[in-house]
């Protein structure tokens, strides 16, 4: 059975680096089959994409967040993690890794980490 | 980018029908997913490719797309259905996740 676990820390101080892991078991991060993927649910919002990671290393993310979001891979650990910079009040939020098929939706989710960030 | 709608919310009595729409330009082009949320607890994959169900989801939710609308139906509502529900697609002129801003289904 596959589980995805995210770790990190749950106070940031605006404008410092977010950095997050996602711990997977039951599955290789290395397999060509999925992608790897971070999701945030501010308080009381949606969901809101912010990027994938192929396996090949290739990563596709949101427009909005782009220039401020990194996304790795660690195959030795199987984890992947995500890094976002200049955090502010709006980047506070339930952090989700999840797993994305070939057919692009997510069928395995971790059960989020949940950031704050203030100073 | 791309937007997915949805109504912000849907209320039921038990034992009837929650509908809940989905809609975006050239939907019909697109396979369209769904998630159910329920409070602290991480979404949930209950539609996959617009019908299909993964193992363990109900027979009471469905799925169908007509057009540019995708409609998630609930059947013989229970309180343990009482969640938000989100669409969502892969946009493959930008590859991006999109999703739907939501709809909370509240029993009554």
């Amino acid at each position: 059975q596959v589980q995805l676990h995210e770790s990190g820390p749950g106070l940031v101080k605006p404008p410092q680096t977010l950095s997050l892991t996602c711990s997977v078991s039951g599955a290789s991060i290395s397999s060509g089959d999925y992608y790897w993927t971070w999701i945030r649910q501010p308080p009381g919002k949606g969901l809101e994409w912010i990027g994938c990671i192929l396996y090949s290393r290739i990563t596709y993310y949101s427009t909005s967040l782009k220039n401020r979001i990194t996304m790795s891979l660690d195959p030795s650990k199987n984890q992947f993690s995500l890094e976002v910079t200049s955090l502010t009040a709006a980047d506070t939020a339930v952090y989700y890794c999840a797993r994305v098929t070939t057919f692009r939706y997510m069928d395995v989710w971790g059960k989020g980490a949940t950031v704050a960030v203030s100073s | 980018s791309y937007v997915l709608t949805q109504p912000p919310w849907e209320s039921v009595a038990p034992g009837k029908t929650a509908v809940i729409t989905c809609g975006g330009d050239s939907l019909g082009d697109k396979s369209v997913h769904w998630y159910q949320q329920k409070p602290g607890q991480a979404p949930v994959l209950v539609i996959y490719d617009d019908a299909d169900r993964p193992s363990g989801i109900p027979e009471r939710i469905s799925g169908y797309k007509s057009g540019n609308t995708a409609t998630l139906i609930i059947s013989r509502v229970e309180a343990g259905d009482e969640a938000d529900y989100f669409c969502q697609v892969w946009d493959n002129n930008n590859d991006h996740v999109v999703f739907g801003g939501g709809t909370k289904v509240t029993v009554l």
